[in-house]
């Protein structure tokens, strides 16, 4: 699997939008950006995955670079119940060993 | 609808016990993951179950972990003799098919004393 890497921690202030930024240099073509945010004691929990497509649901938006080697997580208007470490995975569809690496810790501030 | 469950959600166990932790999956799922997460770091993987069977079970640590899923759907991972390396949040997943999007449950807070 792509290794992925992002910023060890960022803070964003409530109500403007949080952009998590990840490099994913060694992505392959059949690989897709999956980004989970884990709250404090608790599991992880999925946002949004995309293969080369933005990407926008209820909870995010994923903007992923033409040459899919990086990839931006916005969160449009962070709240404070956004504060969470969120994991950029790169993942094949078919291969299920998901690997964590130790994630972006985001603080949103009053 | 119910999510994934884990039981219990705290165990604290004295070192060369012998500890049990369930897994309730979503209804329905046919992919479930085990991982284990220590403190400040990324849930890491341990085997991951395709039905009835362990498709992979490579990040197992060694032979006192083991894992099953009988009847495809509740899980148990089964720690022989802990240790006190041992002690994590140890978290189970499932996902309704391979490659899916995975849902976690809430984690068991293992302690070995």
């Amino acid at each position: 699997d792509a290794k992925t890497t992002q910023p060890t921690s960022m803070d964003c202030a409530e109500g403007r939008a949080a952009n998590l930024p990840c490099n994913h240099s060694t992505i392959s073509g059949n690989e897709y950006v999956y980004w989970y945010r884990q709250i404090h004691s608790q599991g992880p929990q999925y946002i949004i995955h995309g293969l080369k497509n933005n990407e926008t649901n209820e909870m995010a938006s994923l903007i992923i670079t033409e040459d899919r080697k990086s990839s931006t997580l916005i969160l449009p208007h962070a709240t404070l119940r956004d504060t969470a470490v969120y994991y950029c995975i790169v993942l094949k569809t078919s291969y299920d060993k998901v690997i964590f690496g130790p994630g972006t810790s985001l603080s949103v501030i009053p | 609808g119910a999510g994934v469950s884990q039981t219990p959600s705290n165990k604290v166990t004295e070192k060369g016990k012998y500890v049990e932790l369930r897994c309730d999956p979503i209804s329905g799922h046919t992919a479930l993951y085990w991982y284990r997460q220590s403190l400040g770091q990324g849930p890491e993987f341990l085997i991951y179950f395709q039905g009835t069977g362990a498709a992979d079970d490579s990040g197992l640590p060694n032979d006192r972990f083991f894992a099953v899923r009988p009847e495809g759907s509740v899980s148990t991972l089964k720690i022989q003799r802990t240790e006190r390396g041992d002690s994590a949040v140890y978290l189970c997943a499932s996902s309704p098919r391979t490659g899916g999007s995975r849902y976690f449950g809430p984690g068991t807070r293992l302690l070995v004393l």
